[in-house]
């Protein structure tokens, strides 16, 4: 099992929908959680941490965690052309300190207008 | 400087060749971070350091990868004998904290003709 599952998509959606982005994680000792976005060649850029179950919302954007069920998700509400590019759902290696960031293979999202 | 600035930004060199990518991280981040990129791949985890030492090593490829940080800062991923599977784009980040959030560079394009 991989330590981090993304469904590589792509996911299209229409402008002004909401989009979601799913991960699931197989270290159940993960403490946080990380969303970045990656643009085509150009470097992952962080959008959303974290930490606690629930729900933690940034903007228009939404992360929710789900530690019981290894799961976390993404939602971007009034999608726009411009989020179109690949999410990156990254976990802690463990809950010790000096750990890594483990990341999926990402999800493809296009918006279209 | 105000962001993480890796060098060069491409390089070109020939199978068997040694080659050096340089990190030079944000100003006071204790923990930086080595991935690996290949086209239409996840970040493949290398290295982690924190301060100077490499408490995680465990995804450096084989023996002909290492890696160094000195005073804390800057870091040294060296490649010795590459080879064509080393192409990818090579990312470093830096956090703050311990299993932070990352903060990534815009990568070295690596190429091994």
């Amino acid at each position: 099992q991989k330590e981090v599952e993304q469904n590589s998509g792509p996911l299209s959606v229409p402008e002004g929908a909401i989009a979601s982005l799913n991960c699931t994680y197989s270290d159940r000792g993960s403490q946080s959680f990380f969303w970045y976005r990656q643009y085509s060649g150009k470097s992952p850029e962080l959008i959303m941490s974290i930490y606690s179950n629930g729900d933690k919302e940034d903007g228009r954007f939404t992360a929710q965690l789900n530690k019981a069920s290894q799961y976390v998700s993404l939602l971007i509400r009034d999608s726009q052309p411009s989020d179109s590019a690949t999410y990156l759902c990254a976990v802690n290696r463990g809950n010790q300190a000096g750990t890594a960031l483990i990341f999926g293979k990402g999800t493809t999202l296009s918006v279209s207008s | 400087g105000a962001g993480v600035s890796q060098s060069p930004s491409n390089k070109v060199t020939e199978k068997g060749k040694d080659v050096e990518l340089r990190c030079d991280p944000i100003s006071g981040h204790t923990a930086l971070y080595w991935y690996r990129q290949s086209l239409g791949q996840g970040l493949e985890f290398l290295i982690y350091f924190q301060g100077n030492s490499a408490p995680d090593k465990s995804g450096l490829p084989s023996d002909r990868f290492s890696a160094e940080r000195t005073g804390g800062s800057v870091s040294t991923l060296t490649i010795q004998r590459t080879q064509q599977e080393d192409s990818a784009v090579y990312l470093c980040a830096s956090s703050s904290s311990i299993g932070g959030q990352g903060h990534f560079g815009d990568g070295t394009r690596l190429s091994i003709l």
